[in-house]
């Protein structure tokens, strides 16, 4: 079973590029989340999705940034006009509902933005 | 509003000395709490969780205990390993109907285990 594929694992793009991250769940996980680490910081929570669903978007900035989790492939964050100081790590994270359990969420390695 | 505090770092250590990374948090409700360690270059591996008050999670040596009463999750280890250098993080999930939602950690820990 594959753990969290993201891709790509670094990415560099001019300020005013876009920049499209891609990350595809855990086999049988319906439910990601996105989160940015800035340097020196811990994680931020951005989105959290289910299949073609935005569950909470409470932590994304409310302008350039757009998610999403279609019901085929993977799931998207799109940073539109990037400037400088969206460098960072950006990590995706998936888990499964089953029901009133509580699971973990499941860590890919991340994509590491870098704005030039 | 639900937080997560933990020791700044770096914390240097000898190989074989004590760990203790300290994690207090505030949160409504009753969360899980979470250790994340992230090794260079990598994401974040779950180290170990606890979900209710007075768990004990354990994991390579390294355990926490659930304290509702003094909102911790303090980590520990009693003997380090050079491989033990990492960043931790401290964690709390906010559940949505039972299922963890989104993790709100703290700033992390940056151990160095020195030989």
């Amino acid at each position: 079973n594959a753990g969290v594929m993201q891709n790509p694992r670094h990415l560099v793009r001019r300020r005013g590029q876009e920049a499209r991250l891609r990350c595809s769940p855990m086999k049988g996980h319906s439910h990601v989340y996105w989160y940015r680490q800035l340097p020196e910081e811990g994680l931020k929570f951005m989105v959290y999705l289910q299949k073609e669903n935005i569950i909470d978007e409470s932590g994304m900035p409310k302008e350039r940034f757009s998610a999403e989790f279609p019901k085929e492939g993977p799931s998207i964050l799109r940073i539109q006009q990037v400037v400088r100081g969206d460098s960072a790590a950006y990590f995706c994270a998936s888990s499964f509902r089953p029901g009133a359990q509580v699971t973990e969420a499941f860590f890919g390695q991340g994509t590491r933005l870098t704005v030039v | 509003g639900n937080s997560v505090t933990q020791m700044e770092g770096p914390v240097t250590l000898s190989e074989e000395a004590f760990l203790t990374i300290n994690c207090t948090y505030t949160a409504t409700g009753y969360p899980s709490l979470f250790w994340y360690v992230q090794y260079p270059g990598e994401g974040l591996q779950l180290l170990l969780k606890a979900t209710k008050a007075d768990d004990k999670g354990s994991n390579k040596g390294f355990e926490a205990t659930y304290r509702k009463e003094t909102t911790s999750f303090h980590l520990e280890k009693g003997s380090v390993q050079v491989s033990d250098s990492a960043v931790y993080f401290c964690a709390l999930s906010v559940n949505y109907g039972g299922s963890q939602g989104n993790l709100i950690f703290g700033k992390g820990t940056k151990l160095s285990v020195k030989p």
